[in-house]
């Protein structure tokens, strides 16, 4: 069975641009998880969606958003890039959401701002 | 709100020692807790669940118990080898509309020959 996969692996970019993270979950996953792991800060919860739908926020900018398409697959958008937002962005799936299914991760990608 | 407190680190232990790395957690309700592991370069893998109280998790050597009464869930390894090498992470989740893992900071284990 694959795994969640991520694309791309990394990606540089410079302040105020915008960059575009995709992920792909688990064959028969329909919940999408999206966290930040950014140094000195641990790992926070960014975006959760099911069945397409946004279903709960973290305590994030309105610049970070993202959707899901009918296949369950899932983009991450970051508007005006800052500085701080250089991190490794982790996605995740689980079988459902709302349940205690464990969440299964991807690799990340490592974004970079210039 | 809800939080995980994991011990600082990093853990440097030699081979075949006994591990010990504690998680305590602060949560209004009944959570699900979950240990994952972080390799250099990689995402996180889940290592081990518990659903409720008094629940065992256990893979690949590692254990942990939910205890309730102590709102802890510590991850222990009899006979630690050099690849578990690795960075720990202690998760809460609550079922629901919430639907968030809430990590700790992670500890960062180091085994030698």
């Amino acid at each position: 069975e694959a795994g969640v996969t991520q694309s791309p692996t990394h990606l540089i970019k410079t302040r105020g641009q915008q960059a575009t993270l995709r992920c792909s979950p688990i064959s028969g996953h329909t919940s999408v998880y999206w966290y930040q792991q950014a140094l000195g800060l641990g790992l926070q919860f960014l975006l959760w969606y099911d069945e397409g739908e946004e279903r709960n926020r973290g305590n994030f900018p309105p610049r970070f958003s993202g959707r899901q398409f009918p296949n369950y697959s899932s983009e991450l958008n970051v508007n005006a890039l800052e500085l701080e937002d250089s991190a490794l962005y982790l996605c995740a799936s689980s079988p459902t959401g709302g349940s205690n299914q464990p969440q299964h991760f991807g690799d990340g990608t490592r974004l970079s701002i210039l | 709100g809800d939080s995980v407190t994991q011990m600082e680190g990093p853990v440097t232990l030699s081979e075949e020692a006994f591990l010990t790395i504690n998680c305590t957690y602060t949560a209004t309700g009944y959570p699900s807790l979950f240990w994952y592991v972080q390799y250099p370069g990689e995402g996180l893998q889940l290592l081990l669940k518990a659903t409720k109280a008094d629940d065992k998790g256990s893979n690949k050597g590692f254990e942990a118990t939910y205890r309730k009464e102590t709102t802890s869930f510590h991850l222990e390894k009899g006979s630690v080898q050099v690849s578990d090498s690795a960075v720990y992470f202690c998760a809460l989740l609550y079922t629901g509309t919430a639907s968030k893992l809430t990590f700790g900071t992670g500890t960062r284990l180091q085994v030698t020959l």
